[in-house]
Parts: structure tokens; sequence; C-alpha cells
């Protein structure tokens, strides 16, 4: 079955650094995929999406880039803050039908 | 423009009974999708309403119900509550919804906790 999978459960890092958050997908070739930001408590907050078709996407400090040889998306943030903590999901569907990994819990600290 | 509101935003229920949550799109949104989101399964795809018909059905069981109404506005129901129905519900809506890359919008949550 279609199986999509974020590296790890919490990544910590300092601020001003780079965080890098890994998504894996198998068993599938998704056209696209998104990547959303959660806020405990909150509903997830749409950031970026990517197609196949585009090896690289930018957003202010946000970057995300999709290799359909390796089956992965990674998604980066730069020049990281406190206010980047949250948790990160990348997702595929169609039709409003979203996947969604577990999710990968960022915590930048000062 | 206001965004997806979700009502009530928190709910304790017993198990045995039911309950209805309530997701009011954005203006113009026409398609509503349900989750649910607990901390082992993560977010999971209940169902889609787009023009008060269901599109797609998640792998969810048949206590789990939803609707749409004309003003695109939708309601999920749970019936006979069990422990492990406690969980965030978020609603999502899309403009049309044709487009399999059109952006999802969430709404707050409605949190349900069954004692």
């Amino acid at each position: 079955s279609q199986k999509i999978e974020q590296n790890s459960e919490a990544l910590n890092i300092q601020e001003g650094k780079t965080a890098t958050l890994t998504c894996n997908y198998t068993n599938y070739s998704p056209a696209y995929l998104q990547w959303y930001r959660q806020d405990p408590g909150r509903g997830p907050v749409f950031l970026l999406l990517i197609r196949e078709n585009e090896k690289e996407k930018r957003k202010e400090r946000l970057k995300v880039t999709f290799d359909t040889t390796l089956k992965q998306s990674l998604f980066h943030i730069t020049a990281s803050q406190p206010a980047d903590s949250a948790t990160y999901l990348c997702a595929h569907g169609g039709y409003n039908k979203l996947i969604f990994g577990a999710g990968t819990r960022l915590a930048v600290h000062p | 423009k206001a965004g997806v509101t979700q009502t009530p935003r928190y709910l304790i229920k017993t198990r045995g009974q039911q309950v209805t949550l309530s997701c009011s799109p954005i203006s113009g949104h026409r398609s509503v999708s349900w989750y649910q989101q607990t901390p082992g399964q993560g977010l999971q795809f209940l169902f889609e309403y787009f023009s008060e018909t269901q599109r797609n059905k998640g792998n969810f069981p048949g206590r789990f119900s939803g609707r749409q109404f004309s003003n695109s506005r939708s309601e999920m129901n749970v019936s006979t509550l069990e422990l492990g129905d406690s969980a965030l519900y978020l609603c999502a809506t899309t403009r049309a919804g044709t487009a399999s890359t059109d952006t999802q919008y969430f709404g707050p949550g409605t949190r349900l906790t069954v004692l």
C-alpha cells in the first residue's frame, strides 16, 4: 500500500542553523508532495507544494526538493528561529484525500 | 476573509453516546474533507464531501458518517462512541475540489474526549 514516512519524531537544532526534514515514499510515485506546519492544538497550515517535474521550490526561508530516484523530498528551513518550532508534515493525495506522514517535531533552541 | 470554523472546539462525551461536529468552510469553498488525528495513528482521512455528495471515504467504521448542506457547511457524526474515538477532528476545505493539487485549508479542530 502507499506509504509516506518522515525521518524522525523530533529534531533539535540551534537557532540560525538550517533544519532539514525528510519525507520518503514507498510503493507509489506521487505526482506531487505537500508540506504543512502544525502547531500544538491547531490545524495544519499549508506551506509548499512541489511537483515531480520540479527539482526544487523556494518560499522565503523555506526550500523543498523532490528526488524521484531516491523517492524522497527534503524540506529545509534556513536561518531557523525559535518561532519555527512546530511539527512539519508531508502529504500526498488527490481529490482532497490527503495521506499524511507521521510528522517531524522541530525544536529550535536559542 | 474568514477562515474555516469548527464547532464546538472541545467536547467531552461518555462511551456509547453519539456526537455531531460542525465545519463551516471558507466562503466560496465547496469541498469539505474530514480527518481524525491521534498520537498513535497521526492524521487519517475520514471522508470528503462536494456539492452535498460524499466523494471519497477513508477506512473507518460505519459509526462515522457525515453530510454536507447546500451552503457547503458540513457535519460529521460519530455514533456509539468508543474510548479510541478520542482525537482531534479536523476539517479542511478547498475551492472547487477538482484539481488534485488544490490547497486545503484546515480549521482549528474539535478536541473530542471520550470517557
